[in-house]
């Protein structure tokens, strides 16, 4: 069966720096993508970035990146230069495919992410 | 703007009644899901819909139901609800390619 990991429940960053929050995958499927969620202190679940697994190069969005390896089945996000307002829970998330050609997508239990000033 | 709405936001209840919780977008997107968010699982999908008149079940189904009567709504009811059901209820819909979910500001239930 499908399952993402989140070994990282909670991480410590110091404003500036860059950061890196972990994410594995298990899947039997071929065709499959990755999403990351952000989720403030507000609740609202805030789409970042998203990495098909055909995709030859690694996903980027501004500041976030994906690092995309699919052997090792990992899609770490990386946030460059982080700041104050980046300090969230930080969801991943792997869209399963389902019967028709429309899927359903699972989460892993989430890091949260502390910005130090 | 296109938007997907919640409501009510904030519910308290008590154990036994039956509860719904609304769910409405205006992306006319075929595909919707409600899931719960409790802390330490994540969000865990409770149900889906890939268009009108089609529901399924996710993961922790039991004590919960949804109808799809039109592509903008996704009701989801509580049958008799349990101190169990207490969470944060998110509802998303997609439709791209890449089945990216937009989603609700959330439903914090409480029953007491």
């Amino acid at each position: 069966a499908q399952k993402i990991t989140q070994t990282q429940p909670g991480m410590f960053v110091q404003e500036k720096e860059a950061v890196t929050l972990d994410c594995t995958y298990d899947t039997s499927d071929q065709s499959y993508g990755l999403f990351w969620y952000k989720q403030p202190s507000s609740g609202e679940m805030i789409f970042l970035i998203y990495q098909g697994s055909y995709d030859e190069q690694n996903a980027t969005e501004g500041r976030y990146s994906l690092n995309f390896q699919k052997a090792r089945k990992s899609a770490n996000l990386v946030i460059s230069a982080s700041q104050l307002g980046d300090s969230a829970m930080y969801f991943c998330a792997m869209r399963e495919r389902g019967y028709s050609s429309a899927s359903k997508i699972i989460f892993g239990s989430g890091t949260r992410l502390s910005i130090r000033p | 703007d296109a938007e997907i709405t919640q409501s009510p936001r904030h519910k308290i209840t008590e154990t036994g009644r039956q509860v719904t919780l609304a769910c409405h977008q205006t992306w006319n997107h075929n595909n919707m899901f409600w899931y719960r968010q409790d802390l330490g699982h994540g969000l865990r999908l409770i149900h889906y819909s890939y268009g009108v008149q089609d529901t399924n079940k996710g993961e922790v189904s039991d004590g919960y139901s949804v109808s799809r009567s039109n592509t903008e709504d996704l009701p989801l009811t509580l049958e008799s609800a349990a101190s169990s059901q207490t969470s944060v209820y998110f509802c998303a819909s997609s439709e791209s390619r890449r089945d990216e979910q937009f989603f609700g500001p959330g439903t914090r239930l409480t029953v007491l």
